[in-house]
């Protein structure tokens, strides 16, 4: 079975600029959720979706949006970049939440 | 808002288990206790979870302890590859959404 897949693995955008991260859940998962990982600091909650509509999100401003498409694939939008949003960018699909989450190995976005 | 304390770090020797603490003292009835690990550059990786009981699997034991109040995760035979920062999550289940990572144990393996 294929893991978890996120795409770019890297990213440098500009303050005020947009950005659109992209995450491919492992086969069969019909969750997917977002995180953000600081350097030093473990990884945050930003949201989640389970079969296209979002059921939980965390302490993050409306400019951070997302997506879930019927192939259970996802994407993270960010808006008005600011230098703050840089982080990891990681990504976890479910098929059931009681059990563990599979994460991909995430996208790292540098604002300058 | 993690509900868990770790150690901030700890060394382990090649071959030795590693015994990774972690207190949950306001731990709900209804919460499990979950491990996961991330090597450098890498996602978290699901270890292992328990509600009550001991649990074992090909990667790790994790024993709780009876008022379930703290917990222990028990990597067997540590290897260099084992080097991570563990994280011990507590969470309800399918019904919490979110794990909440604190900052975790950076453990270190030494051959």
């Amino acid at each position: 079975e294929t893991g978890v897949t996120q795409s770019p693995t890297h990213l440098i955008k500009t303050r005020g600029q947009q950005v659109t991260l992209r995450c491919s859940s492992q086969s069969g998962h019909n969750t997917v959720s977002w995180y953000q990982q600081a350097l030093g600091q473990g990884p945050q909650f930003i949201f989640q979706y389970y079969r296209e509509e979002e059921n939980g999100r965390g302490n993050f401003p409306p400019r951070f949006s997302g997506l879930q498409f019927p192939n259970y694939s996802s994407e993270l939008n960010v808006n008005a970049l600011e230098l703050d949003d840089s982080a990891l960018y990681l990504c976890a699909s479910s098929q059931d939440s009681v059990y563990g989450y599979t994460f991909g190995s995430g996208t790292r976005l540098t604002v300058v | 808002d993690a509900k868990t304390t770790q150690p901030p770090s700890m060394d382990c020797a090649e071959g030795r288990a590693a015994n990774l603490p972690c207190n949950h003292s306001t731990i709900s009835g209804n919460e499990y206790v979950y491990w996961y690990r991330q090597i450098h550059s890498q996602g978290p990786q699901y270890i292992i979870h328990g509600l009550k009981n001991n649990e074992t699997n090909e990667m790790a034991s994790l024993i709780i302890t009876e008022d379930r109040k703290s917990s222990t995760l028990i990597l067997p035979h540590a290897t260099l590859r084992d080097t991570a920062v563990y994280y011990c999550i507590v969470r309800v289940g399918s019904n919490d959404y979110k794990l909440s990572f604190g900052a975790g144990t950076t453990v270190t393996v030494r051959a």
